[in-house]
Parts: C-alpha cells; sequence; structure tokens
C-alpha cells in the first residue's frame, strides 16, 4: 500500500531564507507526484506537477525536484516571504490503482 | 472559466437524512474524484472515477455512494448520515494524458457538512 510521508510536519523561518519541503513515498509505480499548497479554512491550490519521467519543475521562485527510484520528492522555496505562509501538501498519483494517495502536510510560518 | 464546482458549500443535516453533494467540471477531465479532509488525519480519497460508468473505491469509501452517468457530474451521496461523517470535502478532477498516465488535479473549493 502506497503511503506518502512529509517532513517536517511544521516549519517555523525568518523572511528570505531559503527552504527544503521533504516528501516521500513507499512505492515507485506512480504517474506523477503534485504539490498543493493550502490556506487555513480554504481549498487546495496546485503549484507543481511532475510526471513520472521528469527530474524537476519550476515556477518562479518554487522548484521541485523528484527522485522516483528512492521514492523522495523535494519542493525548494527561494527568498520566502510571509505570503508562503500555509500547508503544504505533495501527492501521488499511483499508476497500479488510480488512487492519489497525500501526505499530511508541511505547516510553514514565515516570520517577518 | 476552467473550473470544478461543488454545491453546496457549507450543510448542516441530521443523522440519517439522506443528501447528496454535486460535483461539476467543465473541462472534459476523464478522471474525477472525492476527497474528506479531517483534522490530524490529512486527505483520504473515498471514490474515485476513470470515466464514465467506471466507479472504484478510494481508502475510505464506508457511508458513501457514487455514480459517474455523466462525463461532467461525479456526485457524492451519503444515504444515513452520521456524525463522524463530519468533515470537509472536495472534489476533483484530472485530464488523462496522452501517452496513459493523468495529468494535474483541479480541485473544487470544498464542501464543509456537519451531521449533528
Amino acid at each position: 500500500k502506497q503511503e506518502v510521508t512529509q517532513i517536517p510536519a511544521a516549519l517555523s523561518v525568518p523572511e528570505g531564507e531559503n527552504l527544503v519541503l521533504n516528501c516521500s513515498f513507499t512505492d515507485s509505480a506512480i504517474y506523477n507526484l503534485q504539490w498543493f499548497r493550502q490556506d487555513p479554512g480554504k481549498g487546495l491550490t496546485s503549484l507543481l506537477l511532475i510526471q513520472s519521467s521528469q527530474r524537476e519543475q519550476t515556477s518562479g521562485r518554487l522548484n521541485a525536484s523528484l527522485d522516483k527510484s528512492s521514492g523522495r520528492s523535494t519542493l525548494y522555496i527561494a527568498a520566502s516571504q510571509p505570503g508562503d505562509s500555509a500547508t503544504y501538501l505533495c501527492a501521488v498519483f499511483t499508476s497500479n490503482t488510480g488512487k492519489l494517495i497525500f501526505g499530511q502536510g508541511t505547516t510553514l510560518q514565515v516570520k517577518p | 472559466e476552467a473550473q470544478v464546482t461543488q454545491n453546496p458549500r457549507y450543510l448542516i443535516t441530521v443523522t440519517g437524512k439522506k443528501l447528496t453533494v454535486t460535483c461539476s467540471q467543465n473541462m472534459n477531465h476523464e478522471y474525477m474524484s472525492w476527497y474528506r479532509q479531517d483534522p490530524g488525519l490529512g486527505l483520504r480519497q473515498i471514490y474515485y472515477s476513470m470515466n464514465v460508468e467506471v466507479t472504484d473505491k478510494g481508502d475510505v469509501p464506508e457511508g458513501y455512494k457514487v455514480s459517474r452517468k455523466e462525463k461532467r457530474n461525479f456526485p457524492l451521496i451519503l444515504e444515513s448520515p452520521s456524525p463522524n461523517q463530519t468533515s470537509l470535502y472536495f472534489c476533483a478532477s484530472s485530464l488523462r494524458g496522452r501517452r496513459g498516465g493523468y495529468n494535474e488535479q483541479f480541485f473544487g473549493p470544498g464542501t464543509r457538512l456537519t451531521v449533528l
């Protein structure tokens, strides 16, 4: 059974720092991995999608990498800002079941 | 505008009173799914559908039903709601890739359900 883990569960950093969020999964049979952002009480905003054949994707200050063989993905946020404060979720789309499995998320606080 | 819509956005009901939460997408996506989000448990998939008339159980299907009679709609039915189904529910859809697999998941705004 696919399991997705995100470490750390919470992170507090001063504004301007570069930071890395981690996501690991147990089964490498995936179609893709997607990173989302969720603000308190709100819906999910898609940040980056990495297909299983890709190694990384970039959007603005965000860069996500995927190492399927080791079951790991990282989300790199450059020059963090208070507006980046939110919960970040990763989800893997499993290719042998068609299910989307989420990690528990990392709650990020960026202090001014 | 390309979007996933859910109705209602908020619902308070009583135990045992059947209800339906609707989900509709206007992007011609093959894949649709339902999730519930609970504190400490994260997002868990309830049911998913890879195309019309094809549905499969997710990780927490007990107490829920779905149907996929049209490509754009994927309603979630609670035949006899119970308090443990109080949760935040999300619907999502995605397009099948040209080489198989699936593309980006688009999520609806969520439905907050309270069962008394």
